[in-house]
């Protein structure tokens, strides 16, 4: 079973909403990360965890909030967020987190933010 | 930092032909690089992985080539079919800590039937 998943599939949110991305996999992977895909540009790093520890965190605002409560799980807490970010959030994991592992993606949340 | 380049942008080839999508990247210090495929609204489906010491990998009528000290990788596509329409985005797993995939902006390929 080479299986991401995410919930939810679709999500909008006012700017004053809380609202959290979930992800899930059962690989026994011991990476997990978080990319932002805007309409026709490819995917950005948002963060890694390695495992379930966070490695890097690529510069991204604090109203983006990353959570790893174990290794089969990553959720992205999201809180007083922009137009801007509205995106494809996706999702990915992979055996260990120094660069041997093929990534798997899950499908991905697409957000609206109004 | 890496930066990712792929040629053409886009492409459009009659149902049949043998093509070729290419990627460089700037730094030649990476771990892997991979090769997926990405359907409209969709997620990505992972193709070929290409560990930092292999030249090349297969899989059914796909072939990765990796000449990792010239920085480039070419993905050929043999007997392309519609079903193969989609964007194809080269993607590389770089050292010195960063540990995300650093992409391309990807191939929009698409087959007439």
């Amino acid at each position: 079973d080479t299986e991401v998943t995410q919930t939810p599939k679709h999500l909008v949110m006012g700017m004053t909403n809380k609202k959290s991305l979930k992800c899930e996999q059962h690989m026994g992977h011991r990476a997990m990360y978080w990319y932002k895909q805007k309409a026709k540009k490819p995917p950005e790093l948002m963060f890694v965890y390695s495992y379930e520890k966070l490695s890097i965190n690529e510069s991204v605002p604090s109203r983006f909030s990353p959570e790893c409560p174990n290794s089969s799980l990553l959720n992205l807490h999201l809180h007083a967020l922009q137009p801007e970010d509205s995106a494809l959030y996706l999702c990915a994991s992979s055996q260990e987190g120094r660069g041997l592992g093929e990534q798997y993606f899950g499908p991905g949340t697409r957000l609206t933010v109004t | 930092k890496q930066e990712v380049t792929q040629i053409p942008a886009a492409l459009s080839v009659p149902e049949g032909e043998n093509l070729v999508l290419n990627c460089s990247f700037t730094d030649s210090a990476i771990y892997n690089l991979q090769w997926f495929r990405q359907d409209p609204g969709k997620g990505l489906t992972s193709l070929l992985l290409i560990q930092s010491s292999q030249r090349e990998q297969t899989s059914g009528r796909l072939n990765a080539s990796l000449d990792k000290s010239s920085g480039r990788s070419t993905l050929y596509i043999a007997a392309s079919q519609p079903g193969d329409s989609a964007t194809y985005l080269c993607a590389v797993h770089s050292g010195g800590g960063a540990d995300g995939l650093t992409f391309g902006k990807g191939t929009h390929l698409i087959i007439q039937p």
